[in-house]
């Protein structure tokens, strides 16, 4: 399996603030993304990438921002955070090449914005 | 947009027995993947079975199976003999077979199922 990691785990920071999540695999994936999570919502995607050179919007991509450093590493930066960002946010990442292949998530990174 | 819709938001089940989650999903494609994933206390998101679209044959996985209806845009996950460690969020997940939508998952809200003793 994959192994997607995440940091920080768990973070307070106050509105105005920027703030950045990042993400890493160790498997070589070509795809990477990042979804937000709400209660009673689900998880919708916020940005996707498949490659250092090909990054995308995805449904919710208003007021973030990401880059990918290298195929391994996938930042989600938010510039100046709003209560209203206040989730749970997760990276994955996908082998490139086949539709179907699997996506695996890191452990998620609950952010609160006061 | 694809949407997909889990109509229970909260389901129980006492250990051992049998219980089916359902969803519907409303798409024009043809050729899509559905999914199901759980998502536990520790918040990770873990699959649990997958589905293509252009198979007939209902997917299993050991306790879990799918009850899939084209026609119907229907994919029901049954989970038999129920297990303490089943408690969890159950997401729906539908994606599209185009490079253009990135290949993303597209879920639903969820339906939170709790195993008693």
């Amino acid at each position: 399996d994959a192994d997607v990691t995440q940091t920080p785990r768990n973070r307070i920071t106050k509105t105005g603030k920027r703030i950045m999540l990042e993400c890493s695999q160790t498997k070589g994936h070509d795809r990477m993304y990042w979804y937000r999570q709400d209660p009673g919502l689900g998880l919708r995607l916020i940005y996707y990438s498949f490659d250092v050179k090909d990054i995308n919007k995805g449904e919710i991509s208003d007021g973030y921002s990401v880059s990918r450093q290298a195929q391994a590493k996938f930042s989600l930066s938010l510039e100046s955070a709003i209560p209203n960002q206040t989730a749970l946010y997760f990276c994955a990442s996908a082998r490139g090449g086949r539709v179907e292949d699997t996506q695996y998530f890191g452990p998620g990174t609950r952010l609160t914005v006061l | 947009a694809q949407t997909v819709t889990q109509s229970q938001p909260e389901m129980s089940v006492q250990e051992a027995e049998t219980v089916t989650l359902s969803c519907t999903y409303d798409t024009s494609e043809s050729n899509y993947y559905l999914f199901w994933y759980k998502q536990p206390p520790s918040r990770q998101m873990i699959l649990v079975i997958r589905q293509e679209a252009y198979k007939q044959q209902n997917a299993t996985e050991n306790r879990f199976s799918v009850n899939f209806q084209k026609a119907a845009k229907s994919f029901s996950l049954k989970i038999s003999d129920s297990q303490l460690g089943d408690t969890a969020m159950y997401f729906c997940a539908f994606m599209k077979q185009d490079s253009n939508s990135g290949y993303a998952l597209n879920f639903g809200k969820g339906t939170s199922l709790l195993v008693t003793p």
